[in-house]
């Protein structure tokens, strides 16, 4: 969706590392969702932020929400290569209409 | 709980033939989407709708049509497949009423269009 745009589009970091990923709406954000899929499987829900400075976190990821900026990161600490797969962030922006980003394809080298 | 059910799994089709993807939620969730996935990509919206008896478009809705046949259902047809909608699709469900609840997808269904 052009309405938010997802940043970096791919990764590769070495096994141990941190990272981020972006995501950022031109639309006021009314929630913003983080799922990860493995490739060619199905969509893992993460977490869902809906206030603004809002943190969750699962295991080593962490998700905020900027919601003056619109803006939501997702961390991964100390990745493993079990955190590879495609990461998209979706956003309910307006009359339930719940679009995603591009995705941020994530590889894990050991 | 089955949660969100989509048939077929898998299928081939030849250009120009049509097919319909049902889909059937059991959470008495007020909207359901149609979304595809590219390799590689992102989901783009097809089609959704946001409650029962409306339908809505998104962002990719040209060469398909939608149906909210009750509450638990809503299917997507392809009237005359084309080998740009090669394609795994998806449906997925949202309480829709309450902000902030999950959106829960379906397995997904991989069209391949000859």
């Amino acid at each position: 969706s052009q309405e938010l745009e997802q940043s970096p589009q791919s990764l590769i970091v070495q096994e141990g590392k941190n990272l981020t990923i972006n995501c950022t709406s031109s639309k006021t954000l009314y929630g913003l969702y983080w799922y990860k899929q493995k490739y060619g499987e199905g969509l893992i829900f993460l977490m869902m932020l809906q206030k603004g400075g809002e943190e969750k976190s699962h295991e080593k990821i962490t998700a905020k929400l900027d919601e003056k900026k619109q803006q939501s990161s997702l961390h991964i600490t100390a990745s493993q290569p079990s955190h590879a797969g495609i990461y998209l962030c979706g956003a309910d922006l307006y009359g339930n209409k719940l679009v995603f980003g591009a995705g941020t394809i994530l590889r894990v080298k050991s | 709980n089955a949660g969100v059910t989509q048939t077929p799994k898998f299928q081939v089709l030849k250009t120009g033939q049509s097919m319909t993807l049902q889909c059937a939620q059991d959470m008495n969730h007020n909207s359901m989407y149609w979304y595809r996935q590219d390799p590689g990509m992102g989901l783009r919206l097809i089609y959704y709708s946001a409650s029962e008896g409306t339908t809505d478009k998104g962002e990719v809705p040209n060469g398909y049509n939608v149906s909210r046949l009750n509450k638990r259902e809503f299917s997507l047809r392809l009237e005359s497949a084309a080998p740009s909608q090669t394609s795994v699709y998806f449906c997925a469900s949202y309480h829709g009423l309450i902000r902030g609840g999950e959106l829960f997808f379906g397995e997904g269904s991989r069209l391949t269009v000859l």
